[in-house]
């Protein structure tokens, strides 16, 4: 049972760089999340999804993108890497409102 | 806007003591889940008690409980008995949402608490 997979676990990414994040679950959830931690902080929520096709902007959006073709697939794209998205980026699931979520083990970017 | 406040940074405890971290939360929306999540060094997230707002009686789950009181919008977490595998970052989350569906759920993190357990 793998629960959800984020890909990679860590990236060193040069100033205007882009890259994309990887994010599969294969609970059949139907909520995807994708939040960034910076040091010592909580986390902030960049872009949701609630279904395929159905994507929304968090708290913190500007700098990312994302899609969901699939219900397995969350993808989170950077484009022109900023120093100030150097951060811990956590994927993760839950099936309906109120439902446990659960994480990816994280990727910590760096961005020089 | 929702807005959720963790008031301690830090926490100790001694090994074997009880320990209660705070938070508290403001929203306006018309119903919400409450969840208290740990990260241990490892930074893995991990789920360690849910509470619905809909029900009066407090959750618990072993040695962890929690008091919850919706008119001041209050949502403390209760460790008993603590063990050195609890010291981690400890974070309140609420989930908030409306019949709208305008909030889907979404969990809203306070600033965290480390805690840290003395043997």
């Amino acid at each position: 049972n793998a629960g959800v997979t984020q890909t990679p676990k860590f990236r060193i990414l040069k100033i205007g760089q882009s890259m994309t994040l990887q994010c599969t679950q294969d609970m059949n959830h139907n909520y995807m999340y994708w939040y960034r931690q910076d040091p010592g902080m909580g986390l902030k929520l960049i872009y949701y999804s609630v279904g395929a096709g159905i994507t929304d902007k968090g708290e913190v959006p500007n700098g990312y993108n994302v899609s969901r073709s699939t219900t397995e697939d969350f993808p989170l794209r950077l484009e022109l890497a900023a120093p100030s998205q150097t951060s811990v980026y956590f994927c993760a699931s839950s099936y309906g409102v109120g439902g446990k979520a659960f994480f990816g083990q994280g990727t910590r970017l760096t961005v020089v | 806007a929702q807005t959720v406040t963790q008031s301690q940074p830090e926490m100790s405890v001694q090994e074997a003591e009880t320990v209660t971290l705070s938070c508290t939360y403001d929203t306006s929306e018309s119903d919400y889940y409450l969840f208290w999540y740990k990260q241990p060094p490892s930074r893995q997230m991990i789920l360690v008690i849910r509470q619905e707002a809909y029900k009066q009686q407090n959750a618990t789950e072993n040695r962890f409980s929690v008091n919850f009181q919706k008119a001041a919008k209050s949502f403390s977490l209760k460790i008993s008995d603590s063990q050195l595998g609890d010291a981690a970052m400890y974070f309140c989350a609420p989930a908030f949402f409306n019949a709208g569906g305008t909030s889907y759920g979404k969990l809203t993190f306070g600033q965290g608490t480390i805690l840290t357990v003395h043997p």
